[in-house]
């Protein structure tokens, strides 16, 4: 079965860019989470969504991000402009309903670097 | 506040000898989840465990193993016979609801 599968895999963009990462949740999961893993904050969650629906944005560092789900099988998390303290890697998760115990499977993550 | 210490930035062990990386916890919850994940190089995220609170028995996974003391808040794991792939970060995450909380990871170094 595939995992989750994000794009893309690393990018290099110019500060004030507009970058957009991908994501496909493995199929019949209906959570998908975005994480930001740095050195100095670790890994930290920006959103989450249940059945497309955003749930808590709580995460999101201002106005500059964006996350949308417009299906089940596709996420995007838009930065817009991009800023050099944005260089990080970006995971997207997913798993299925509630039940505590369920395992939040991860993607391979987006490597981005801010110049 | 829901926080998961791993006061363990970094520690190293043996080829085939065993190392136990420590974990607490802060919750108000008497039902949650926990686990390990494993970040090698690449930096994937692996499941390497995971403890259901409401159980006693510790879980196994093969070399991989966990002392959980719910009293405590102690969460840790235990690798036997490590092997030269297990070089790694590893993190603790406790899982209450939907979401995730986790330490700031442990560097595993594998000495051949």
């Amino acid at each position: 079965d595939a995992g989750v599968i994000q794009s893309p895999r690393h990018e290099v963009t110019e500060m004030g860019q507009e970058v957009t990462l991908r994501c496909k949740p493995i199929s019949g999961h209906d959570y998908l989470f975005w994480y930001r893993q740095t050195m100095m904050r670790g890994l930290e969650l920006l959103i989450y969504f249940n059945n497309n629906v955003p749930i808590d944005d709580s995460g999101m560092p201002e106005d500059r991000f964006s996350a949308k789900m417009p299906n089940a099988s596709f996420s995007t998390l838009k930065i817009q402009p991009s800023e050099p303290r944005d260089s990080a890697v970006y995971f997207c998760a997913s798993t299925f309903s509630v039940t505590k115990g369920n395992t939040i499977y991860f993607g391979e993550g987006s490597w981005l670097t801010v110049v | 506040a829901q926080t998961v210490t791993q006061s363990q930035p970094e520690m190293s062990v043996q080829e085939a000898e065993t190392v136990t990386l420590s974990c607490t916890y802060d919750t108000s919850e008497s039902d949650y989840y926990l686990f390990w994940y494993k970040q090698p190089p690449s930096r994937q995220m692996i499941l390497v465990i995971r403890q259901e609170a409401y159980k006693q028995q510790n879980a196994t996974e093969n070399r991989f193993s966990v002392n959980f003391q719910k009293a405590a808040k102690s969460f840790s794991l235990k690798i036997s016979d490590s092997q030269l792939g297990d070089a790694a970060m590893y993190f603790c995450a406790y899982k209450p609801r939907d979401n995730l909380f986790f330490g700031t990871g442990t560097r595993l170094t594998v000495i051949p």
